[in-house]
């Protein structure tokens, strides 16, 4: 069973502050996304990272997938209360042929003004 | 484009009552999937299908069954409704990129449901 943990669970800072989140897997994805989820809303694509070792950045936000392709982060610089939301990595698994998207556990962020 | 879209958005259901979950997009997209999300447990897989006539199981599909008879629809069933399935239900659609990746999922606005 392929699992996706991600930490801290919570993280509560005040604006303009930095912060990383984690998700980290004992499996090999093929593909790792992050997505961000408001109250009452399905999830929301930000990025997807494809090769090991991959970074991209999205203004203010910058995601890495590791080298092995088995862990990714997210760090946001001068945080905003915009940034504040549910944010969830997903690992697309490939198993017998087959193609499944993992779900992280989630990271809870708020960012008070 | 509508996108995704799941009816109800609320359901209240007795213990051993049947419903479906009903799934349209209108995107033409080949990948389907069924996601519950439980405090602190993210969202995990229930059913998904990459096209019409094929399901697989995801990691928990235990009391829920799917079909996928039209690329459009994608309808999840309770069978015997239990307090355990007490979820938020997202429905969400995918289409293949070259490379055999699949691109980022569209996610339906959810159907809050509450087994008594």
């Amino acid at each position: 069973t392929q699992l996706l943990e991600q930490s801290p669970q919570f993280l509560s800072i005040q604006e303009g502050e930095n912060l990383t989140v984690y998700c980290n897997s004992s499996s090999v994805f093929s593909s790792l996304q992050w997505y961000r989820q408001e109250p009452g809303e399905g999830p929301v694509l930000l990025v997807t990272v494809v090769t090991g070792g991959e970074v991209k950045k999205l203004k203010r936000l910058t995601f890495q997938f590791g080298d092995a392709r088995k862990d990714s982060s997210l760090h946001i610089t001068a945080a905003q209360p915009g940034d504040t939301g549910l944010y969830l990595c997903a690992g697309e698994g490939r198993a017998s042929g087959t193609y499944k998207y993992i779900f992280g556990t989630g990271t809870r962020l708020k960012v008070l003004a | 484009n509508a996108g995704v879209t799941q009816t109800p958005k609320f359901q209240v259901l007795k213990t051993g009552q049947s419903m479906t979950l009903q799934c349209a997009q209108d995107m033409n997209h080949e990948y389907m999937s069924w996601y519950r999300q439980d405090p602190g447990m993210g969202l995990r897989l229930i059913h998904y299908s990459v096209g019409a006539g094929i399901t697989d199981q995801g990691e928990v599909p235990n009391g829920y069954n799917v079909s996928r008879s039209t690329t459009e629809d994608f309808p999840l069933r309770l069978l015997s409704a239990a307090p355990s399935q007490t979820s938020v239900y997202f429905c969400a659609s995918s289409y293949s990129l070259a490379g055999g990746h699949y691109n980022e999922q569209f996610f339906g606005p959810g159907t809050r449901l509450t087994v008594l």
